[in-house]
């Protein structure tokens, strides 16, 4: 069973910090997605990798960075977290062969 | 990327009765559409998914077709039941073929 861990389920950051959000996926997917969910709008694509190191830009990938350092593991960095980025964020793998699967998400609260 | 248009944006059934939720894509090069439900404080889940080379699929009470010409889709549950009460959002594939892209989701609801 595909496993994808979101290190925190609730998060509260101040504004102005830099905040990391961390994903781990079991399954050697070779891509990884980071999705924002808010009321009314659905889940908006960030970022997403499909290799290690490489990066594409999603539909909403303003005030966020990633990282993809080793294939299991893709951070969502906020460089300066504003109130705007208070949010559900999920991370999300999926292989060739395997649909995608999501992580339980992070709560973010910016105050 | 793929423009995915989902409607209605909530939906309440008797138990029993059926529902249908749709969604239009923008990208006739899409071939790959996936349903996914989300129960509350839950991450979504894929319950059905369905190819462009196929028309329909059933699987017990939920099914989804396809029509490639009008460029829509749908989502039928039948003999609903209360524990499919959740939020539901339909997916297409973006131009990168890698990511999806989903619709604003419908919320089901389905009284007893």
């Amino acid at each position: 069973d595909v496993k994808v861990t979101q290190s925190s389920r609730y998060l509260v950051k101040r504004t102005g910090e830099k905040v990391f959000l961390e994903c781990v996926q079991d399954m050697d997917h070779e891509n990884m997605f980071w999705y924002r969910q808010d009321p009314g709008l659905g889940l908006r694509l960030i970022y997403f990798s499909y290799d290690v190191k490489m990066k594409e830009k999603g539909d909403i990938p303003e005030g966020y960075s990633v990282s993809r350092e080793k294939k299991e593991r893709f951070s969502l960095i906020l460089e300066s977290a504003s109130t705007n980025q208070t949010s559900m964020y999920l991370c999300a793998s999926s292989g060739a062969n395997s649909p995608l699967h999501f992580g339980n998400g992070t709560r973010l609260t910016v105050t | 990327g793929e423009n995915v248009e989902q409607h209605p944006s909530t939906l309440s059934v008797q138990e029993g009765d059926s529902a249908v939720i749709k969604c239009t894509y923008s990208d006739s090069a899409s071939n790959y559409f996936p349903w996914y439900k989300q129960e509350l404080g839950k991450r979504p889940q894929l319950i059905i998914d369905i190819r462009s080379n196929v028309g329909e699929k059933k699987d017990q009470r939920i099914a989804v077709t396809l029509n490639k010409t009008a460029k829509h889709f749908s989502l039928h549950i039948t003999e609903t039941q209360p524990e499919d009460s959740a939020v539901y959002f339909c997916a297409g594939h973006s131009n990168s073929g890698y990511a999806l892209n989903f619709g604003k989701g419908t919320s089901l609801l389905v009284t007893p």
